[in-house]
Formats: structure tokens, C-alpha cells, sequence
């Protein structure tokens, strides 16, 4: 069966330093990935996602970027951390179908 | 992607069947209809999925009127543990590209 796997768990972060989240999924080959973020009480915003190694597209302009060095390993990284970029951030991926499937998440306090 | 709204929350008790309700009016002919239930800081789990008509799992029941403009999440005999925030998602089902658009959904709080 297919598992998802996210590090860390949580995370606290001074402005201004760098950040690496890591994404694996287990069990399927050539899966899409993707990375989400939550804000408080809000709803999910996508961020990027991948259809393949080196291949990233990203929903909105902001302070994060994204990598897919292998198959099936996604990672988020920011240079310098924002204020604005504290969240819950979500990995999924998905098949030959729409449905998409989470990992735990990572709760990034930034301050 | 076609836009959806949801009521912000609802409230139930356990034991009863609880009926969200989602409004899909630009649902497009290739568009699928997924639901999803998140749990505090859980990602969201897969509940179910349809075209039309009624789809039903061991979790759920989806119900899809023939001009799809709206769908029904039916969950039967809520308990506390279904307290949790339901999504409700539209998109081209097969491409894996497309991605979800996931509005605020709806919290649902069951009471005992």
C-alpha cells in the first residue's frame, strides 16, 4: 500500500533563516506531488506541484520554492523565512486519478 | 475549476444523519465531485467521489441531482468522532494535473 511520509512533524523558525520540508512517498511510482498550505481555521492554498522529476509549477509568487530531486521526494525550501510564511503545511500526491492523498503535515511557527 | 460553497458550519448530535450541501453551479462536463473531511492539524482524508446519481461507501453517501449544479454529502448516524471540517472539491477527474481548489469548507461539530 502507498504511504506518505512528512518531516518534520513542527518546526519553529526565526525570520530571515532558511527552511527545507521533505516529502516521500512510498509504494506507487511517478506519482504527482504537491505542497499545500493552511492557515489558521482557513482552507487549503496550493502552492506547487510536480508531474515528474525537475518538473515544478507553482500556483502563486511568494517566498518559497519547490524540488523534485527524485521520483518520489518532494521538497519545499525558503532562503529567508517571513513572518507570513508560518502555516500547515500539507504533501499529497495522486495517481492516474484526481483524488489526492495527504500526509501529516508540518506546522511551521515562524518568529 | 468550477467554484463551490459550502455552509461555514453546522452542528449535530450523535446518532443522527447529518446532510451537507454543496453548490457547484459552473460544474463542468468532465468535473467529478470529491469530498474530503479534515481533522485539526491532519491533512484531509478522501471520503468519496461521484459523477451523478447517488454514489454510497461504507463512510458516505453522495447524492448528485441531474443537472449536477449541487451535491449532498449523507453521513448516517453521526458520532463524536465525525466532528471535523468537510470539503467539498470539483475538478477533471484522470488528468492528476489539475489541482484541487479547496474553499473553507464546512465544520461540522457533533454534540453527544
Amino acid at each position: 500500500s502507498q504511504t506518505i511520509h512528512q518531516w518534520p512533524a513542527t518546526l519553529v523558525q526565526p525570520v530571515g533563516s532558511p527552511l527545507s520540508l521533505e516529502c516521500t512517498v512510498e509504494g506507487t511510482s511517478n506519482p504527482n506531488l504537491y505542497w499545500y498550505r493552511q492557515a489558521a481555521g482557513r482552507g487549503l492554498q496550493l502552492l506547487f506541484y510536480s508531474v515528474g522529476i525537475g518538473q515544478i509549477s507553482s500556483e502563486v509568487p511568494q517566498n518559497l520554492s519547490a524540488s523534485r530531486p527524485q521520483d518520489r521526494q518532494f521538497i519545499l525550501s525558503s532562503k529567508k523565512l517571513l513572518l507570513s510564511d508560518s502555516g500547515f503545511y500539507l504533501c499529497a500526491w495522486s495517481g492516474q486519478g484526481e483524488t489526492q492523498y495527504f500526509g501529516p503535515g508540518t506546522r511551521l511557527l515562524v518568529l | 475549476l468550477a467554484k463551490t460553497t459550502q455552509p461555514i458550519s453546522m452542528d449535530s448530535y450523535e446518532g443522527q444523519e447529518v446532510n451537507i450541501t454543496c453548490s457547484h453551479n459552473n460544474i463542468a462536463t468532465n468535473d467529478y465531485i470529491t469530498w474530503y473531511q479534515q481533522f485539526p492539524s491532519q491533512g484531509p482524508r478522501f471520503i468519496i467521489q461521484g459523477y451523478k446519481t447517488k454514489v454510497t461507501n461504507e463512510v458516505a453517501s453522495l447524492f448528485i441531482p441531474a443537472d449536477r449544479k449541487s451535491s449532498t454529502l449523507s453521513l448516517p448516524r453521526v458520532s463524536l468522532s465525525d466532528t471535523a471540517v468537510y470539503y467539498c472539491l470539483v475538478g477533471e477527474r484522470g488528468t492528476g494535473r489539475r489541482a484541487l481548489t479547496f474553499g473553507s469548507g464546512t465544520r461540522l461539530q457533533v454534540q453527544p
